[in-house]
This record gives structure tokens, sequence and C-alpha cells, in this order.
């Protein structure tokens, strides 16, 4: 059945290391974001992406990169420059509606924690 | 800068009772919004939308009220129920954007 799937759910990393967390879709969605959500914050907007080989920066994009090769999947990666990586991370896709109506699906999540 | 606001963090309410989470925006292009429920350690998931054109949509126990000389929006969840307890998220986006603006969430708790 159809959905988005992030690897791992909890992901732990030394300080200083790069790492990636995967996202994939199989929802034929040609939109696909980044999130981060802090406690007691909203979602904020990392990156995302309209098409394949396309992306844009959202809010809060430094200290992050990522990639648009197909369009299932949209990794993201948290590089060493990012200065609180920990954090709960969320991709989403979504589906054009009627009258730009569009939708957004989430994935359930990865927690990052930075050791 | 915050374009979209939930000033209630929390909310509780009885089981059977209205619960009423309200949303405010500041950016009057806005034209499209969704609620989205979300639950410890998962993602979000998509409750009910509203476009401008409308200031009323309903679906179950869940309705979307809509103002927009207020730019304010209400979600109504009647009756409150014991699995409702999560965290909702308001949002909003630009006609045929793909970018979406979130609330910081309101946790409600229905008590049994």
């Amino acid at each position: 059945d159809g959905g988005i799937t992030q690897s791992p759910k909890y992901l732990f990393r030394k300080e200083g290391q790069n790492v990636t967390l995967s996202c994939e879709q199989n929802l034929n969605h040609d939109a696909m974001y980044w999130y981060r959500q802090d406690p007691g914050q909203g979602l904020r907007l990392i990156y995302y992406s309209q098409i394949v080989n396309d992306f844009q920066k959202g809010d809060i994009a430094e200290g992050y990169s990522v990639s648009r090769e197909k369009k299932e999947s949209f990794p993201l990666t948290v590089t060493s420059a990012q200065k609180n990586p920990t954090a709960f991370y969320l991709c989403a896709s979504s589906s054009p509606g009627a009258r730009g109506t569009d939708t957004q699906y989430f994935g359930p999540g990865t927690r990052l924690t930075v050791l | 800068d915050q374009q979209v606001k939930q000033n209630s963090p929390s909310l509780s309410v009885q089981e059977g009772r209205i619960s009423i989470l309200n949303c405010d925006y500041t950016n009057s292009m806005f034209d499209y919004f969704l609620w989205y429920k979300k639950y410890p350690a998962e993602g979000p998931t998509f409750l009910i939308s509203i476009s401008s054109i409308k200031d009323k949509n309903e679906d179950g126990r869940f309705t979307v009220f809509l103002n927009k000389s207020a730019k304010h929006l209400s979600l109504h969840i009647v009756p409150s129920q014991p699995g409702d307890s999560a965290v909702y998220f308001c949002a909003a986006s630009l006609w045929g954007g793909n970018q979406f603006y979130f609330g910081t969430g309101t946790s409600l708790t229905v008590i049994p």
C-alpha cells in the first residue's frame, strides 16, 4: 500500500559527523519536503522539491543538504555545519488538488540525536 | 516571523464535550488551510481542510470554520473522545503554492 517511509526511526551520531536521513514515497507525488520539529515549536521547513533534480531552500536550510535524483526519494543530509542537529525530522510529499489545494502527507519521522 | 499562530499550547476537555482549537494567521494572501493531528514520535496525519471560498467544512465529528476578515480559523471536535488526545497543527498555503506554513500546535487532552 502507498505511503511515505523514513528510516531509521531513531538515529544517533557523534558531533562533527555528517548523517543522511532517508525518505521514500510511492504515492507518485511530485513535491517532497523536509521539516524539523523542536519541542514547543511548529514544523519548520528545511528544503522542498517540486520536481526531480530541482529543490529550494526553506526557512532553516543552513547546515543541511538534499538531493532529488528520483521522484520517489528525497534524502536529507545533516552536515557538521548544523549547529543544533538534535531534533525530530519529518519528510512529506504533496498531491496536487483542485484549485491549488495541495495536501501534504507525512512520513513517521526520524529522531536524530547528536551526542 | 510566525505567519500562522496557535496561541493556546494546550487544552483539556471532558469526554463528550466540544473541543475548540484556534488558529490565527497574518498573511491575507493565504487561501487554503489545513488541520493535522499528531501523536508523539509519529508524523502528522491530515485531518480536514478548507479553502477561502468557504467559511465552513465538516467531516464527521470535525468541523473547520474560517473567518477571513478576522484571519482566524477554528477546529471543532464534537463529541470529543479520549482517542482525540494529540497535538493539533493548523497550516496555511498560498493559492497554487506548494509551501505550507505551520502553527506551533495545540496539545489536546480529552479526559475520560
